[in-house]
């Protein structure tokens, strides 16, 4: 257990549709990634965010956006969804400083 | 910017046999190398990261990993795989400068037989 918990596990929708996906940190721990894994590009970095602030964007679509809350809990939203975005997407998190991320075990994402 | 080339995209080894995971990086800054694992349908598993010191990294489950920095490479090697090593392995970078973004591999499936 990373102690990075991810919710919901699973997550079944309509295209169009918008959902929000959750992550709660490890305790203490003031960074927050997020990144998509799909069959054709592998694993991705979407978005950092640091105590509350966004640190770094990667490849996320201007569809999706995340905020860190101040109980450092991380949410992403997705909207107007398409079939491609059906996905695993992580969320990680690790400590100031830290060089180590600590992977939660994804919400698995089915646009239908 | 970083990238990430995992050569092969699926090892077939028999149970007992040894095996090398290939990876090599491309950067303009130092990074810090990890090689990742993931169970079907689990999260990814941190097996062993690259820092500084010493070239030769130990992980868990007995797998290990030399940093090449001449040849820009991070491979993973066994001694001998178990049927329990059956997963996809990740080799991912991150710059060296304490935010932990990783740019990830595509990803090796290691496909343990008896």
């Amino acid at each position: 257990d990373s102690g990075v918990t991810q919710t919901p596990k699973h997550l079944i929708t309509a295209t169009g549709q918008r959902v929000t996906l959750r992550c709660s940190p490890r305790s203490g721990d003031l960074s927050v990634y997020w990144y998509q894994q799909s069959l054709d590009q592998g694993l991705q970095f979407l978005i950092h965010y640091y105590n509350g602030e966004e640190r770094a964007k990667g490849n996320i679509l201007e569809r999706f956006s995340a905020q860190q809350f101040p109980d450092l809990h991380s949410e992403l939203n997705l909207s107007s969804l398409e079939l491609g975005d059906s996905a695993l997407y992580f969320c990680a998190s690790s400590a100031r400083g830290g060089t180590e991320a600590f992977f939660g075990q994804g919400t698995r994402l089915t646009v239908v | 910017a970083q990238s990430v080339t995992q050569l092969d995209s699926q090892v077939p080894v028999f149970e007992e046999a040894p095996v090398e995971l290939r990876c090599n990086y491309s950067s303009s800054v130092s990074v810090y190398l990890f090689w990742y694992v993931q169970y079907p349908n689990q999260g990814l598993q941190l097996l062993l990261k690259y820092l500084s010191g010493s070239t030769l990294v130990k992980g868990i489950n007995g797998f290990e990993a030399e940093f090449n920095k001449s040849q820009t490479s991070f491979h993973l090697r066994k001694p001998s795989v178990h049927i329990s090593d059956t997963a996809e392995y990740f080799c991912a970078v991150s710059e060296g400068t304490g935010y932990s973004t990783l740019t990830f591999g595509k990803g090796t499936m290691l496909l343990v037989s008896p």
